[in-house]
């Protein structure tokens, strides 16, 4: 079985400051990683994945995720966040054999400030 | 594209009576999921089918709650009866088995008051 902790429940940042959001998993065989962006009021949003190949990967809107395998991570960055990043993000995982049941993170808020 | 669509967005009912939460999952999606959001519990998956057919359904939290899925473009989670511990926000998600990540891509959730 799978399990996700995000280590950290709120992370209150300033406008145009940095911001790294921490994930780490536990899984006895290979997985997929996902980001997801929940914004006041909406749905879950896919931020980011990684399936394999390059261990950084990129969202349009300038976040990044490095998948570290040694140390089962996973962590979110941005180097300059906006008011408008202000949301919930879910680290998620889903096992890379069978099944497609997505095991997520309990979620960490983004309260940007200006 | 459409996206994944809920239905009804916002739903106030009296304890005891009977709720029905709607979905219609992504056109081409074969796998539906349903899950719980609340401030104390977090997101929770309730049950999820693939190819119609429930495969998971060990986060149903008790008798009171039931889902189907009749087609694959359709599918409603019931409460019978309600309580006010059931207030949330209900997810469905959909995704493909055939896309090779089985990213899942969520509707905007049904928002659940019980009083």
């Amino acid at each position: 079985a799978q399990s996700v902790t995000q280590l950290d429940s709120q992370v209150p940042v300033f406008e145009e400051a940095p911001v790294e959001l921490r994930c780490n998993y536990s899984s006895s065989v290979s997985v997929y990683l996902f980001w997801y962006v929940q914004y006041p009021n909406q749905g879950l949003q896919l931020l980011l994945k990684y399936l394999s190949g390059s261990t950084l990967v990129e969202s349009i809107n300038g976040f990044e995720a490095e998948f570290n395998k040694s140390q089962t991570s996973f962590h979110l960055r941005k180097p300059s966040v906006h008011i408008s990043d202000t949301a919930e993000y879910f680290c998620a995982v889903r096992p890379g054999g069978a099944g497609n049941k997505l095991t997520f993170g309990g979620g960490t808020r983004v309260l940007v400030k200006p | 594209d459409a996206g994944v669509i809920q239905s009804p967005r916002h739903e106030v009912t009296e304890m005891g009576q009977e709720v029905t939460l709607r979905c219609k999952p992504i056109s081409g999606h074969n796998s539906l999921f349903w899950y719980r959001q609340t401030m104390m519990r977090g997101l929770e998956l309730l049950i999820y089918f693939n190819n119609n057919v429930p495969i998971d359904d060990s986060g149903m939290p008790e008798d009171r709650f039931s889902a189907k899925m009749p087609n694959a473009s359709f599918s409603t989670l019931k409460i019978q009866p309600s309580e006010p511990r059931d207030s949330a926000v209900y997810f469905c998600a959909s995704s493909s088995t055939g896309s090779g990540a089985y990213e899942q891509y969520f509707g905007p959730g049904t928002r659940l008051t019980v009083t």
